[in-house]
């Protein structure tokens, strides 16, 4: 089973600061996709990405994928208390959507 | 919302037992996913339909099954209930099979087996 580690695993900060969550694996993917997962309710998809170096802006939110295609990252600018979640990577092997292998997650909390 | 739905929203129920949880596709959606969230295995993949018919399995026990019927509504079977079965299952869709078809998560149901 692959396996993908996020870091950190817990990130406390305040409105306004910059973070970033790293998303790493031994193995490649074909594409990495980035959830946030808010409490009593399931995870939603940010963005995919697809191919090696691409980066993919959100507003606040850019992201970044390996160039090797094993590892990624989630840069948040200026954070706002509505950032506060969970943020999930997940790895998608091959074209088929089920091999989705997610990853440990990084639990966010922005105060004001 | 996500247009997902699952029932119930929490379960309680004992070491020993038999659960069944249901979920309700997006509508148009041919695929339903199923995964377990638990606090040290995180979210794990279980199993897949297509239209009807099993399309991959990941992580699931023996003692778990499922099937989505024609209506395209899928029902997860949990027996022989452990401790450690107590997660978040979710139930997720979309219009394919492709890794490009978004998926789409209900709200979970939480199990507790005590």
């Amino acid at each position: 089973t692959q396996l993908l580690e996020q870091s950190p695993q817990f990130l406390s900060i305040q409105e306004g600061e910059n973070l970033t969550v790293y998303c790493n694996s031994s193995s490649v993917f074909s594409s990495l996709q980035w959830y946030r997962q808010e409490p009593g309710e399931g995870p939603v998809l940010l963005v995919t990405v697809v191919t090696g170096g691409e980066v993919k802006k959100l507003k606040r939110l850019t992201f970044q994928f390996g160039d090797a295609r094993k590892d990624s990252s989630l840069h948040i600018t200026a954070a706002q208390p509505g950032d506060t979640g969970l943020y999930l990577c997940a790895g998608v092997e091959g074209s088929t959507a089920s091999k989705l292998t997610f990853g440990t997650g990084t639990r966010l909390q922005v105060t004001l | 919302d996500s247009g997902v739905t699952q029932t119930p929203k929490h379960l309680i129920t004992a070491t020993g037992q038999r659960v069944t949880l249901r979920c309700s596709p997006r509508s148009g959606d041919l695929s339903v996913y199923w995964y377990q969230q638990s606090l040290d295995q995180g979210l794990q993949f279980l199993i897949q339909y297509y239209n009807g018919e099993e399309r991959a399995k990941g992580n699931i026990l023996e003692r778990f099954s499922a099937q989505q019927f024609p209506d395209l509504h899928s029902e997860l079977n949990l027996s022989s209930l452990e401790l450690g079965d107590s997660a978040l299952y979710f139930c997720a869709s979309s219009a394919g099979t492709s890794a490009f078809n978004e998926q789409f998560f209900g709200p979970g149901t939480r199990l507790t087996v005590l």
